[in-house]
């Protein structure tokens, strides 16, 4: 079976920088991706990743490490409007549907 | 103009019931999908169609059909309606082939089943 594993909620300072890390196990990979998903609202695109390394987009950055099965989502600057869940997923081979770790819902405090 | 759009966004039922959901997208995508959120908000997939064809279909009961009349479209129909289908429903879609292929979400259609 395919496992995604994150952690269930972090709490944060706004202003801050808030990591949430990703573990997969998978029987293959062909990409990982990040979405940010607002209490009731439908999951929006953030990152996504294909090689090892770093993309930075703006005050968000991902990473990846296939060898490890390893990602993170860095939020930098945090903002009170970040406060969301944040889904890590990852696609298997070829055009198959992403199989979704089960979320990090981030709270960011005043 | 909404990419992705589902209708309706929230649908409350007997149970017993029959029910549709609609969804169509204008991004030119070719490949569409359906998947389930249950109460904990964990995301997965039930259908996945490409260029009107059904390519992937997960241990969904067979109350679950979907339909696709055209690329742009496609609809997810529920017969019997049990207690444990409450959830939120979400269409995405995608294109095919090379490249990130980035999936982009409806709105979701909030399901009660009483």
């Amino acid at each position: 079976g395919q496992n995604i594993d994150q952690p269930t909620e972090m709490t944060a300072t706004e202003g801050a920088i808030v990591q949430i890390n990703c573990t997969y196990q998978t029987s293959g990979f062909n990409g990982l991706f990040w979405y940010q998903q607002h209490a009731g609202e439908a999951p929006t695109f953030l990152s996504y990743n294909v090689l090892d390394g770093l993309e930075e987009k703006g005050r968000f950055s991902s990473f990846l490490s296939r060898s490890k099965g390893y990602s993170y989502l860095l939020l930098k600057e945090l903002q009170m409007k970040d406060s969301a869940s944040y889904l890590c997923a990852v696609r298997v081979s070829g055009n198959t549907p992403l199989v979704f770790g089960k979320g990090t819902r981030l709270s960011v405090i005043a | 103009d909404t990419a992705v759009s589902q209708t309706p966004k929230y649908l409350v039922t007997q149970m017993g019931n029959d029910k549709s959901i609609k969804c169509e997208q204008n991004l030119g995508h070719d490949t569409m999908y359906w998947y389930k959120q249950d109460s904990k908000k964990f995301l997965k997939i039930m259908f996945s169609y490409n260029n009107k064809e059904l390519i992937i279909n997960e241990t969904v009961p067979n109350r679950f059909s979907p339909k696709s009349p055209d690329k742009a479209h496609l609809n997810l129909h529920i017969n019997s309606l049990e207690l444990g289908d409450s959830a939120v429903y979400f269409c995405a879609s995608s294109l095919s082939g090379g490249g990130p292929n980035i999936q982009y979400f409806g709105a979701g259609t909030r399901l009660s089943v009483l």
